[in-house]
């Protein structure tokens, strides 16, 4: 069984620019998040959607947007990016998204952003 | 109320030893508490985790201790070994979750 996918793996973008990462959850899964992880603060929540609508988001600027798909694959922008977007974003994917269920997730390998 | 505290940073440890970190939470609704290892390069990836409903859990060499009055829990890696060395995560919460800021474990050989 794939885990889950993050492409790009790797890039540099200049600020002001925008991005897209794209995530494929493991088969089956319905749920996706996303987490920006940084030396200074570690792993922060962005947000989550469970069949195509955003049920949580963190504490992340208006410019930090993303969707799902109907075959659960998500994507997240990040717009007029600022240097200090640079980070590990990391997508994560559970079977669902309940709130009581004690999900496990499973993370992927990331998306290294630098900008510059 | 959505803290998760988590020490030390940073651990060094002899090979054959026991490595242990602590994480303390806030919020009394969290029902799930995971640990994670990473490794560098790598995502997170899930290690053991336990619910608030038993005080402890055993994987291998891997143990949660879980103290619900206290809103602690502890990650205890028993004759740790240098393959052990990486960075680890306690978390909480129940669909989303609130990450502690790791701790780097380095086991010498």
């Amino acid at each position: 069984k794939a885990g889950v996918t993050q492409t790009p793996r790797y890039l540099i973008k200049t600020r002001g620019q925008q991005v897209t990462l794209s995530c494929s959850p493991i088969s089956g899964h319905r749920s996706v998040s996303w987490y920006q992880q940084t030396p200074g603060q570690g792993l922060q929540f962005l947000f989550e959607y469970f069949s195509e609508t955003q049920r949580n988001k963190g504490n992340f600027p208006g410019r930090f947007s993303g969707r799902q798909f109907s075959n659960s694959r998500s994507e997240m922008n990040v717009s007029t990016l600022e240097l200090g977007d640079s980070a590990l974003y990391l997508c994560a994917s559970s079977l669902v998204g309940t709130a009581n269920s004690g999900n496990t997730i499973y993370f992927g390998e990331g998306s290294w952003l630098t900008v510059v | 109320q959505q803290q998760v505290k988590q020490s030390p940073q940073s651990l060094i440890v002899q090979k054959g030893g026991i490595s242990i970190i602590n994480c303390a939470y806030e919020n009394t609704a969290f029902d799930y508490f995971p640990w994670y290892q990473q490794f560098p390069g790598k995502g997170p990836a899930l290690l053991i985790a336990i619910r608030p409903d038993v005080s402890e859990k055993k994987e291998g060499r891997f143990t949660i201790s879980f103290n619900k009055s206290a809103k602690q829990f502890s990650l205890h890696i028993m004759d740790s070994q240098p393959g052990d060395s990486a960075t680890y995560f306690c978390a909480a919460g129940t669909y989303k979750y609130i990450f502690g800021t790791g701790t780097r474990l380095k086991v010498l050989a």
